[in-house]
């Protein structure tokens, strides 16, 4: 079992430019969430995906978007950036939104410069 | 203010020392968890409580719910417990996400 696995590991733009985020979610998972994690900072929760559907967001601005496939994988997508977006993006995954049983995958790191 | 504070927020011990890391919330909650995060970003739970006390090897984890407060507690702490150490809660009223704190950053020297 692959667990959770995000594609890239790292990334670098430049303020106002678009970046997709990728995730796969552990086998037997159908629920992604994903956060951002500024440095030196705990992660904060940016939206969840089941059924390909968003189903809850957090305080984050329009310009981030995502979307669920129907092989449950996730992408998330950061529209004009700004350098404030540099952070580690975690994706986690679990079965039927539950929390209890939530696995994180290593996670991306965005540099915007 | 946060939801959920951690203390201290960084720690250093010796080899060997008794360790421990606090996580105070201030919402009611589900369930707690403590995480690990090694440098590189992955994260792993170490432990979900909703009452009392867990022990995995070297780690005790315990919670008082009344008191809105909970520790990680590791025993005999070695160089590879390095790490940021990271509590999260589920809320009582929205159980489909963590509200994390900021972690707490360990390093044990040899």
């Amino acid at each position: 079992d692959a667990g959770v696995t995000q594609s890239p590991t790292h990334l670098i733009k430049t303020r106002g430019q678009q970046v997709t985020l990728r995730c796969s979610p552990k086998s037997g998972h159908d629920t992604v969430s994903w956060y951002q994690q500024a440095l030196g900072q705990g992660p904060q929760f940016i939206f969840q995906y089941y059924e390909e559907e968003e189903r809850q967001r957090g305080n984050f601005p329009d310009r981030f978007s995502g979307h669920q496939f129907p092989n449950y994988s996730s992408e998330l997508n950061v529209n004009a950036l700004l350098l404030g977006d540099s952070a580690l993006y975690l994706c986690a995954s679990s079965f039927r939104f539950r929390t209890d049983t939530q696995y994180f995958g290593p996670g991306t790191r965005l540099t915007v410069l | 203010k946060n939801e959920v504070e951690q203390s201290p927020q960084n720690l250093t011990a010796q080899e060997g020392e008794f360790i421990t890391i606090n996580c105070s919330y201030s919402v009611g909650i589900s369930a707690l968890h403590w995480l690990q995060q090694h440098p590189g970003g992955g994260i792993v739970s170490l432990f979900m409580l909703s009452s009392g006390k867990k022990k995995h090897g070297r780690l005790i984890a315990t919670i008082n719910i009344q008191e809105k407060h909970s520790s990680l507690h590791i025993t005999a702490s070695h160089p590879r417990d390095s790490a940021v150490y990271i509590c999260a809660v589920i809320k009582s009223y929205n159980t489909d996400k963590l509200i994390f704190g900021t972690g707490t950053r360990l390093q044990v020297f040899p």
